[in-house]
């Protein structure tokens, strides 16, 4: 258990929708970061957070938007989702000042647009 | 474009002799390299990390090693066991004036340990 927790573990929805994903980092850890996995694909690197702050953008649409909240939890927001969005959704979490590059990784969402 | 790659998508490997799983990266500012192992219905986890300063970092059975000059690292796994069935990540970051740099990942490799 690497102690970042990400809920729901699964989500249906169709086309047009809009969903949230929930992540909750390690305790202490004050970066959060985001990744999408789509099949047979490496994890693309979305979005980073830093206590509140973004920090860092990757490869992420701009209909998907995210934030980190004053307890250090974050969310990811997926609108008008199309069926390429269909992919395993991580978050990870990470001390400022600790190793570099390690991260904690959640168990991830799955999303299925149909 | 893919600036990380791990050409092979598979691997399977007797328990007990030697699994190498390789790994190529284009952006000559990498200078950070870690491998990630992932269960299915979990997330990776981390299992080795090695900077741009040393050629091999060996913790117990594992061992990665960097090649700057050819852009390659590998890990090694050594004896094979049957719980290093998994697909492994290879990642590299570039330093930052944040110090928590985002990773880019390869596509993975599936390694199967035959009892």
């Amino acid at each position: 258990d690497s102690g970042v927790t990400q809920t729901p573990k699964h989500l249906i929805t169709a086309t047009g929708q809009r969903v949230t994903l929930r992540c909750s980092p390690r305790s202490g850890d004050l970066s959060v970061y985001w990744y999408q996995q789509s099949l047979d694909q490496g994890l693309q690197f979305l979005i980073q957070y830093y206590n509140g702050e973004e920090r860092a953008k990757g490869n992420i649409l701009e209909r998907f938007s995210a934030q980190q909240f004053p307890d250090l939890h974050s969310e990811l927001n997926l609108s008008s989702l199309e069926l390429g969005d269909s992919a395993l959704y991580f978050c990870a979490s990470s001390v400022s000042g600790a190793l570099r590059g390690e991260q904690y990784f959640g168990p991830g969402t799955r999303l299925t647009v149909t | 474009d893919q600036q990380v790659k791990q050409n092979s998508p598979s691997l399977s490997v007797q328990e007990g002799r030697i699994s190498i799983l390789n790994c190529d990266y284009t952006n000559s500012m990498f200078d950070y390299f870690l491998w990630y192992k992932k269960y299915p219905a979990e997330g990776p986890t981390f299992l080795i990390s090695i900077s741009s300063i040393k050629d091999k970092n060996e913790d117990g059975r594992f061992t990665v090693f960097l090649n700057k000059s050819a852009k390659h690292l590998s890990l090694h796994i050594v004896p094979s066991q049957p719980g290093d069935s998994a697909v492994y990540f290879c990642a590299a970051s570039a330093k930052s004036n944040f110090g928590n740099e985002k990773l880019t990942f390869g596509t993975g490799t599936r390694l199967t340990i035959i009892p």
